[in-house]
């Protein structure tokens, strides 16, 4: 099975700051990832899908990119409400495997 | 987009069966959709556990494959997952959604929290 992996596993930022958040799957799975955001308490929200497509709602602030089997996630300003755990997920075939996590606080 | 809705009992005792039912409304008859179980344990990150079609069609988690079994009541617009011989270590908040053919999470229970414990 594809293994997914999140560097870092945690980040403390400052508010305006650019945060960057990178996910390795361990085959190709072309474009087919998502991101998500989770706050404490709250389910999980869909930011990115297909890699680098902007889900509608989502803010503008936040970007996805992807190289080969490596994938980021970019928040080009950090705000206090980005403060959360980002999942990244494949879904390209079964098993539909999450990433570890990286969990964003601020400075 | 569909709605959906977690059900079943917070408290399981060790080495019992945990079961579990999501609730979909807005329909559910279509294969264009995967309907899927996700958890996550106190703390940690996302577990996907599993999913089934609307035809019935299953693919478990590997790490859980012997233990989980996924039903769908097409009557009810339900899907189910029994989880057998708990242990501590299934004490999670349990998700069900539905995923797109091709894409990914649609919609999200809100997520129930099951306890292992006597």
């Amino acid at each position: 099975d594809i293994q997914m992996t999140q560097s870092p596993s945690s980040l403390s930022a400052s508010v305006g700051d650019r945060v960057t958040i990178t996910c390795r799957a361990s085959q190709t799975i072309a474009d087919h990832l998502a991101w998500f955001q989770q706050k404490p308490g709250k389910i999980p929200e869909l930011l990115i899908y297909s890699g680098s497509i902007l889900h509608s709602g989502a803010p503008s602030r936040f970007s996805g990119s992807r190289s080969g089997t490596d994938f980021t996630l970019t928040i080009s300003s950090l705000q206090p409400e980005d403060v959360a755990t980002y999942y990244c997920q494949k879904y390209n075939i079964a098993p539909f495997t999450f990433g570890p996590g990286t969990k964003v606080e601020l400075k | 987009q569909v709605q959906l809705q977690e059900s079943g009992p917070g408290l399981v005792k060790p080495s019992e069966t945990l079961s579990l039912t999501c609730t979909v409304s807005g329909g559910m008859n279509s294969d264009s959709y995967y309907w899927n179980w996700i958890r996550q344990h106190p703390g940690k990150g996302l577990e996907w556990i599993g999913y089934i079609s609307y035809s019935g069609s299953t693919f478990y988690n590997p790490s859980l494959k012997s233990r989980v079994t996924m039903l769908i009541d097409k009557s009810k617009n339900q899907f189910s997952l029994k989880l057998s011989s708990v242990t501590a270590a299934d004490t999670a908040v349990y998700y069900c959604a539905n995923i797109r053919v091709g894409s990914t999470v649609e919609s999200w229970g809100q997520g129930t929290l099951v306890t292992v414990s006597s």
